[in-house]
């Protein structure tokens, strides 16, 4: 079954840009999305279909997708943005979906 | 509003069934996918099964399979999670989300707020 492979944590500093990676074969030929879960909370797409962003969702968040590796980029990178983040694509060899192990993003 | 609301918590004890419920409102509830998704304490987001609530055709990870049931009632736009004998490694967080895979998307773009399910003796 396919794999997707996210660090376990990625730290950055207030105001700098945080990238978050998301790994898998030839992940570029699928469309990815990325969920944000704060802590104690339930999971917020943030971005679709590898660079979309939903209403509401800030034009810090972007995404890129080529090769093996999809990237969530967050610019400008705030307290409130700590949360881990996931990365999904759908297997349609099985017709379900895929998620990544999940980044925790933490602000220092 | 366009929402998914799970019931509440749950205590229970090993052995003992339960169903827990996923309500969709503000939208047509009968053309979108549910899935159910489960987080351990600690831990990542693994799909556990999904539903289509206008003919309940319904798809189970191998992981899950034979462990819950899902069903759902269109009648009353209500997605359910059901398990005939908890163990206590069912203890989790347990979400329904909705998949919108219009254009070939396959998103998940309205989650519930989430059901704790505790299982101790």
């Amino acid at each position: 079954s396919y794999v997707l492979t996210q660090p376990p944590s990625v730290s950055v500093a207030p105001g700098q840009t945080a990238r978050i990676t998301c790994g898998g074969n030839n992940i570029g030929s699928r469309s990815v999305h990325w969920y944000q879960q704060k802590p104690g909370q339930a999971p917020v797409l943030v971005v679709y279909d590898d660079s979309d962003r939903p209403s509401g969702i800030p034009e810090r968040f972007s995404g890129s997708n080529s090769g093996n590796t999809a990237t969530l980029t967050i610019t400008r990178v705030e307290a409130g943005d700590e949360a881990d983040y996931y990365c999904q694509v759908w297997d349609n060899s099985n017709d379900h979906p895929v998620f990544g192990g999940g980044t925790k993003l933490t602000v220092l | 509003e366009v929402q998914l609301v799970q019931s509440g918590a749950e205590v229970k004890k090993p052995g003992e069934s339960l169903k827990i419920a996923c309500k969709g409102s503000g939208y047509s509830f009968t053309i979108y996918w549910i899935a159910w998704v489960r987080q351990m304490p600690g831990k990542g987001l693994e799909w556990m099964g999904i539903i289509h609530p206008g003919d309940s055709d319904t798809t189970y990870s191998p992981s899950f399979q034979g462990q819950v049931t899902i069903s759902a009632d269109k009648s009353i736009n209500t997605a359910y999670l059901q398990w005939n004998s908890l163990k206590a490694s069912d203890t989790a967080m347990y979400y329904c989300a909705r998949r919108n895979w219009f254009s070939g998307s396959n998103r998940f773009d309205l989650w519930g707020q989430g059901t704790l399910v505790t299982v101790s003796s």
